[in-house]
């Protein structure tokens, strides 16, 4: 079956850590999207790609970074620059044009211990 | 002004009532329309789309869009406690280089059996 698969879907970073959270997709779709979700707020963009090798900063990239080698794949990666980096992060897909919607993976919540 | 407004609710129905759901957006320039659903601690999946005024239904499910006073809703019709969740409406609408969505913080649905 087709769809996205986000790992892990828990994880803890410590202070100063870098982390990498996956997202891979076997849709086929051109598009890719980073969302970070906070609790009473909407889902913010932080990254998207529509071309392998190709990125687009979002509203909110200050302290995350992405890479687009590969169709199927967008890992972001939270650095330590991101001061407020717990959130339940989400990966998207869609064809280009976007007129259909997004599919979203099942998301990784991440918490600073 | 947030750009799409959401009521967060919750919005407490009886089973087998209709669910109301309201969104209204900001920018005229705004095309196309979406529902996701959100269960909690799960990722969005998308219900409806709808870009042209008027209803669209979809089973139990009527988007109903009004671009001359800017709001979108969706109508869930005989409800039931499965429908409890977290519902997103979401943007699209033409940004410098491209388009770009835009989503609300959602309203929480509550089905009382």
């Amino acid at each position: 079956d087709g769809g996205i698969t986000q790992s892990p879907k828990y994880l803890f970073r410590k202070e100063g850590q870098n982390v990498t959270l996956s997202c891979e997709q076997n849709l086929n779709h051109d598009a890719m999207y980073w969302y970070r979700q906070d609790p009473g707020q909407g889902l913010r963009l932080i990254y998207y790609s529509q071309i392998v090798n190709d990125f687009q900063k979002g509203d909110i990239a200050e302290g995350y970074s992405v890479s687009r080698e590969k169709k199927e794949s967008f890992p972001l990666t939270v650095t330590s620059a991101q001061k407020n980096p717990t959130a339940f992060y989400l990966c998207a897909s869609s064809p280009i044009p976007e007129n259909y919607g997004y599919t979203f993976g099942s998301g990784t919540r991440l918490t600073v211990v | 002004q947030k750009e799409v407004e959401q009521n967060s609710g919750p919005l407490s129905v009886p089973e087998g009532a209709i669910a109301s759901l309201n969104c209204t957006y900001s920018d005229r320039g705004s095309q196309s329309f979406f529902w996701y659903r959100q269960y909690s601690g799960k990722s969005p999946e998308l219900i409806m789309f709808i870009y042209s005024n008027g209803d669209k239904e979809d089973g139990r499910f009527t988007a109903q869009l009004n671009k001359a006073s800017q709001y979108v809703s969706l109508l869930i019709r005989d409800s039931q406690p499965s429908d409890s969740a977290t519902y997103l409406c979401a943007v699209r609408r033409w940004n410098t280089g491209g388009f770009k969505t835009i989503f609300g913080a959602g309203t929480r649905l509550f089905v009382k059996a």
